[in-house]
């Protein structure tokens, strides 16, 4: 019920491409997604974040789409570059309050190549 | 301004010593948070601070003992650790919705 599941675990794209990340929920009590950017030996960076009363929210290459029925939502990563690498995570929370816990998803890899 | 800052960056301790990693952030934010992240894992919550009151232990071993000095400090003072203690320690606060993280403490246990 708490589980984020986030696929795939590594992703490979050419320079330019499009990357796309999945992740899935069951806790129907979360409202708040976001997801994170971590580079090797620093903490995670918050890259962008959706509620679930919008479908789409895109911050400049990077667009959530986000899927209440199917309680999925998705990171499109648009003309992909190589400073792009780095190992995201999908996460959820419940907003209404200080102090709730992000649930994280496993983490995806990504690797674009030059 | 986002930033949440972590320190000492890197931390050596043999298993019989006592260390403390600090955590500060001035943006107001009410919660604070410890993750504790190993290699290739998503961050591993530990503990949650609201309002200054502990509200979350996450069934942390008592080696590791956090404190919330003010809205603004969180401490992880920690004894008697094991090398499986070794990890990436992240500090992250929040108001509401978006958590930010702090650069995180490298902790190696030897």
């Amino acid at each position: 019920q708490q589980q984020v599941k986030q696929s795939p675990q590594s992703l490979i794209v050419q320079k330019g491409g499009i990357s796309i990340i999945n992740c899935a929920y069951e806790n129907t009590a979360f409202d708040y997604f976001p997801w994170y950017q971590q580079f090797p030996g620093k903490g995670p960076a918050l890259l962008i974040a959706i509620r679930p009363d919008v479908s789409e929210k895109k911050e400049g290459r990077f667009t959530i789409s986000f899927n209440k029925s199917a309680k999925q939502f998705s990171l499109h990563i648009m003309d992909s570059q190589p400073g792009d690498s780095a190992t995201y995570f999908c996460a959820a929370s419940t907003a209404n309050q200080a102090g709730t816990a992000l649930i994280f998803g496993k983490g995806t890899t990504l690797s674009v190549s030059s | 301004d986002t930033e949440v800052t972590q320190t000492p960056k890197h931390l050596v301790m043999g298993m019989t010593n006592k260390k403390s990693l600090k955590c500060e952030q001035h943006m107001g934010h009410r919660a604070m948070y410890w993750y504790k992240q190993k290699a290739k894992k998503p961050p591993e919550l530990m503990f949650v601070y609201s309002y200054e009151k502990l509200s979350i232990n996450e069934s942390v071993p008592s080696r590791f003992s956090p404190e919330c000095p003010n809205s603004s400090l969180l401490n992880l003072h920690l004894h008697a650790l094991q090398p499986e203690d070794s990890a990436l320690y992240l500090c992250a606060s929040s108001h509401g919705i978006s958590a930010f993280f702090g650069q995180g403490t490298r902790l190696t246990v030897v």
